[in-house]
């Protein structure tokens, strides 16, 4: 079974880029069978699709973060990233990695903080 | 893109049904039989429940089920029970290669 582990710093400063590492372990991360995405959800609040991925490189981005994010996969650690810039109080939140197939999110991970604060 | 509209709460007794909807439009839930749905308890990752409107992910229980009606997606939770207090949330295809999430809804078991 796939496990997905997320890991970054807890703590970005305003104006600076956010950065995150999902680790996918139990599977291959060039599987043809899945997409792999990020989503967000602010402390109290709904989740809030990012992005998703396929091990070729095609990435697929809200249309709202669109201009700030960018998610790149390396298949050789099997993993995949998430940068999200220019970042301020409204990108707190827990991020989670997720497996993909037809725009359902089957496999997460547990989810990691990441405060926007000075 | 706006986020697809569910209830903020809904509450039901133990054994009681009870169904969350899920509001898009035809550009969305309307025109793409990809809605799925989530539950997620307090301070955990949510949980695949439903996908493709109404199939069920092997494990989850057959008290869950799920429906579409036009714009309008449904998630159904029969004979329900204590553990079934979460929150909910409703995902779909939205066109372009984009999803879009709902805005969760609160269920309490009474």
């Amino acid at each position: 079974q796939l496990q997905l582990q997320e890991s970054g710093p807890g703590l970005v400063k305003p104006s600076e880029t956010l950065s995150l590492t999902c680790t996918v372990s139990g599977g291959s991360i060039s599987s043809s069978s899945y997409y792999w995405g990020w989503i967000r959800q602010p402390p109290g609040k709904g989740l809030e699709w990012i992005g998703s991925i396929y091990y070729s490189g095609s990435t697929y981005y809200n249309p709202s973060l669109k201009s700030r994010v960018t998610i790149s996969v390396d298949t050789s650690k099997n993993q995949f990233s998430l940068k999200l810039s220019s970042v301020t109080a409204a990108d707190t939140a827990v991020y989670y990695c997720a497996t993909e197939r037809a725009a359902r999110f089957d496999y997460w991970g547990q989810g990691t903080l990441v405060t926007v604060s000075s | 893109q706006s986020a697809l509209t569910q209830p903020a709460s809904v509450s039901g007794s133990p054994g009681q049904s009870i169904t969350i909807s899920c509001t898009g439009t035809s550009s969305d839930v309307g025109s793409y039989n990809l809605v799925s749905w989530y539950q997620q308890h307090p301070g955990k990752a949510p949980k695949l429940m439903i996908y493709e409107g109404s199939k069920r992910p092997s494990g989850v229980s057959n008290r869950f089920s799920g429906s579409k009606s036009g714009n309008t997606a449904s998630l159904t939770i029969s004979g329900l029970q204590a553990e079934d207090e979460a929150d909910y949330y409703c995902c779909s295809y939205a066109g372009s290669s984009t999803r879009v999430f709902g805005g969760g809804t609160k269920l309490t078991v009474l």
